[in-house]
């Protein structure tokens, strides 16, 4: 079956723009999870879905950052006002989210570069 | 101290060799723990989880934990330059169970 999917795969933006990233989960996954990549922070967690739950924010960076999840389904991780240190690859991961075994699985990304 | 802490590495084994990656966590509750194999420029792919004592196995790669030393470890057998990637070990966190990521071990195998 399709995995989890994002697009797009590359954004270059210049600072001060927003941007909108998009996060399709595996048909059936309740959870839905975004984390950033970036050179010397790894990989961080920033916000979490969960069915018709409010979302667990406390990973989001700043204000300027925030998602939401239409439907139970796809996902929008809007950046306003991108600054530099935004640069880095967002994933998308989903999982079924019974419980804390069940395993998450990672989209290919969206590489940001903020100029 | 980090949650979760990896060796960055590089680890460089012969190809054929056993390759042998660490992990240690914080948090003496965790249950369940996670390896990813990330290649370069590509998202993590998880290869193998493990919520026991012991070992588990999965055609080469062999997960092992030990909660009392709070320790999970990932062995690669007869490793092969297709597996010359970066590992990451992932454990689930708070109520959301939002993975920690430890910084990852990157493998090299080589010739």
């Amino acid at each position: 079956g399709a995995g989890v999917s994002q697009s797009p795969s590359n954004k270059v933006t210049e600072k001060g723009k927003d941007v909108e990233l998009r996060c399709d989960p595996i048909s059936g996954h309740t959870a839905l999870y975004w984390y950033r990549q970036s050179l010397g922070q790894g990989l961080e967690f920033l916000i979490y879905f969960q069915g018709n739950s409010a979302p667990d924010k406390s990973g989001l960076p700043s204000d300027r950052f925030s998602a939401e999840r239409t439907g139970g389904s796809v996902s929008t991780l809007t950046i306003q006002r991108t600054q530099q240190e935004d640069s880095a690859v967002y994933l998308c991961a989903s999982s079924l989210a019974r419980t804390e075994r069940d395993e998450q699985f990672f989209g290919p990304g969206t590489r940001l570069t903020v100029l | 101290q980090k949650e979760v802490e990896q060796n960055s590495g590089p680890l460089s084994v012969p190809e054929g060799a056993i390759a042998s990656l660490n992990c240690t966590y914080s948090d003496r509750g965790s249950q369940s723990f996670f390896w990813y194999r990330q290649y370069s420029g590509k998202s993590p792919e998880l290869i193998m989880s493990i919520y026991s004592n012991g070992d588990k196995e999965d055609g080469r790669f062999t997960a092992q934990l030990n909660k009392a030393s709070q320790y999970v470890s990932l062995l690669i057998r007869d490793s092969q330059p297709s597996d010359s990637a970066t590992y990451l070990c992932a454990v689930p966190t708070g109520t959301a169970s939002k993975l920690t990521f430890g910084t990852g071990t990157r493998l090299q195998v080589t010739l």
